[in-house]
Formats: structure tokens, C-alpha cells, sequence
């Protein structure tokens, strides 16, 4: 596709349940990026990968969270025994290198019940 | 600590006129700075970057400019139109991890017919 592509758009899901959320990235991006927009925020950084590997996991709140990337294209963001406190906006975006500017995907709203 | 602060939550202008938003940084490593524009229920759009070897930037209607020494940069929108209501990010980044954006908490401006 044209753009940056997330899936679902909207996820709605029991506090304590696993999800797993979709990025599928400008075709020839090497670089993906995760975002977390909370209500009234700004974007709070997870993880960066350049092709298959994530040079900076810093930004990754606890170790319920993980991401992946294969192939160099698709990535996942999963979050394990889903708390309240993570509803939020999940923002993917991707770049053709790490300092250039980042085409963001529309989001997955994810709310936790 | 927030690196980067958008200090007015939001703005609001007269159709026609200057819009200015503003932005401060504390990581003195920073030396590339963007602006996004993000509408409701949508991902952030690049709008316009700057390098910190220069102090100004322009595209069309849409100028940055980066005072080093104050650590400052701000968005210049002339003339306003309508078009332009959105919430406005500033992201910093350092090439030394070029991955790793850092974002502002957004202003929202409004723009009067």
C-alpha cells in the first residue's frame, strides 16, 4: 500500500488478556517505529528497529511488552496480561532510514475494560 | 524529566493572520528538530525539519526557526486558514540515535474564519 498500515484500528479487550497489534510499514522503509498516545499526551517512544533488530528497546514500559520485526517489513507489538493503564492510541510509523522523517499509520485504539 | 515542552496547550488565531507555536528542549544532544500536524482519529503528518546547523527553515507557508543558544524552536504558519486547525507536535532527535524521536505533548490550534 501507499501508507503505513496498522491493524486493527480499534481493539477492545478484558483486563488480563494478551493482544497483539500489526504495523505493515511503507515498502523499502528500514526503519519502524512505536508510539504510545495516551489521552491528552504526547507520543511516548517504545522501540525502533532497523531492519530486524531494535537497536534502542529503552522506551518499552515493563516486560509485558515485546515487539518484532521480520523480513525486514511487518511488525508486531504484543503486550501480555493487558492492564488498564495501557488503553491508550498505539502509533507505528517508518522511515527509509533512522533520520529521516517518520509517515505514521492511523493508530490502533486499544481500550482495556 | 521532559526533554521536549510544548509549553501552550493550545492557540488560537484569526484567519489570515501568523500562527507561532513554540518549543523548548533541555537534551543539548538534539540536532534535528521536525514538526508533525495531526488531525482527529489520524496519524501525525511531517510538516518541516531542521537541522542544527542552520537557524531557519521554510516551505511554503511554513517556516522553523531554531534559536541553539536559547534551546527554542518554533513554527511559523503565515497566512492562516482554517485548513491549518490541528494538533501540532515538535520532536527532537540526536543523530548520534537517530531512531529515538522524542515529542512534544502537542498544541492544538484553532484557526477563526
Amino acid at each position: 500500500g501507499a501508507g503505513v498500515s496498522q491493524s486493527p484500528s480499534n481493539k477492545v479487550t478484558e483486563k488480563g488478556k494478551d493482544v497483539e497489534l500489526r504495523c505493515d510499514p511503507i515498502s523499502g522503509h528500514t526503519a519502524l517505529y512505536w508510539y504510545r498516545q495516551s489521552l491528552g499526551q504526547g507520543l511516548e517512544f517504545l522501540i525502533y528497529f532497523q531492519g530486524n533488530s531494535a537497536p534502542d528497546k529503552s522506551g518499552l514500559p515493563s516486560d509485558r511488552f515485546s515487539a518484532e520485526r521480520t523480513g525486514g517489513s511487518v511488525s508486531t507489538l504484543t503486550i501480555q496480561r493487558t492492564q488498564q493503564e495501557d488503553s491508550a492510541v498505539y502509533l507505528c510509523a517508518s522511515s527509509q532510514q533512522g533520520d529521516q522523517p517518520q509517515h505514521f499509520g492511523d493508530g490502533t485504539r486499544l481500550s482495556i475494560l | 524529566d521532559q526533554q521536549v515542552k510544548q509549553n501552550s496547550p493550545s492557540l488560537s488565531v484569526q484567519e489570515g493572520r501568523i500562527s507561532i507555536l513554540n518549543c523548548d528542549y533541555t537534551n543539548s544532544m538534539f540536532d534535528y528538530f521536525l514538526w508533525y500536524k495531526k488531525y482527529p482519529a489520524e496519524g501525525p503528518t511531517f510538516l518541516i525539519s531542521i537541522s542544527s546547523i542552520k537557524d531557519k527553515n521554510e516551505d511554503g507557508r511554513f517556516t522553523v526557526f531554531l534559536n541553539k543558544s536559547a534551546k527554542h524552536l518554533s513554527l511559523h504558519i503565515v497566512p492562516s486558514q482554517p485548513g491549518d486547525s490541528a494538533v501540532y507536535f515538535c520532536a527532537a532527535s540526536a543523530r548520534t540515535n537517530a531512531g529515538k524521536s522524542t515529542f512534544g505533548d502537542g498544541t492544538t490550534l484553532t484557526v477563526k474564519p
